[in-house]
């Protein structure tokens, strides 16, 4: 079971890049790497996933280095509508039927500021 | 929009009362979670569905008994609630044969209070 490790909080203000990084040490060859991010009182939503190297999409970006053993959620140019807990998660096993089994963390707080 | 909807978003129960919690969706996911979020905590999966095929994980008390009539339903049941049950109760739903994602959709969560 491949554990991560992440901050328990962090702050930030408007127009700032927030870079989170998570420890996994553990991380299995066939792992990959997602994050997702959570408001109160709402579901986890999806923001990126990657394997290697570094992914892109409209919301971040994330960065794996060459031994995977870390990963960089980037956030650029935050917002207050972006304080929110951010999970990093790695595999945990399938499930029947496809897909992969979610085992959340303890999240970062993000809390961004005027 | 297609997405997972769960009602009621509160529910209030009395120690020992049994409640069902319901979750339907419209993204034609054959992959149906249930997760238990209690306040301040991560997300805790309880069991899963894969079409009618119930999954549960290893921790999961007996009292949790989840039913999936259909694709688009699926209900959660607690017996006999606790007040150790009070949570979040999340429904989440995936693709069937996505091996290399990661993503699940979920919906906005039912806050169960038990008194």
């Amino acid at each position: 079971l491949a554990k991560t490790t992440q901050p328990i909080s962090m702050d930030s203000y408007e127009g700032q890049e927030v870079n989170i990084t998570c420890s996994h040490n553990n991380i299995a060859t066939n792992d990959y790497i997602t994050w997702y991010q959570q408001f109160p009182s709402q579901g986890p939503r999806f923001i990126i996933q990657g394997y290697k190297t570094k992914v892109t999409n409209e919301v971040a970006s994330l960065f794996i280095p060459a031994d995977r053993k870390s990963s960089t959620l980037s956030l650029p140019r935050v917002s207050l509508s972006d304080t929110a807990v951010y999970y990093c998660l790695v595999g945990d096993g399938k499930v029947t039927g496809g897909g992969n089994k979610l085992t959340f963390g303890t999240g970062t707080q993000l809390k961004v500021e005027l | 929009d297609a997405m997972v909807i769960q009602n009621p978003r509160y529910q209030v129960t009395q120690f020992g009362k049994p409640v069902t919690l319901s979750c339907s969706q419209t993204l034609n996911h054959n992959v149906m979670y249930w997760y238990q979020q209690k306040s301040s905590q991560a997300p805790k999966l309880l069991f899963h569905y894969y079409d009618k095929d119930f999954n549960n994980e290893a921790d999961t008390p007996d009292n949790f008994q989840s039913r999936r009539p259909n694709t688009s339903f699926c209900f959660l049941d607690i017996r006999s609630p606790g007040l150790g049950d009070a949570a979040m109760y999340l429904c989440a739903t995936s693709r069937a044969g996505s091996g290399s994602t990661y993503e699940q959709y979920f919906g906005p969560g039912t806050r169960l209070t038990v008194t």
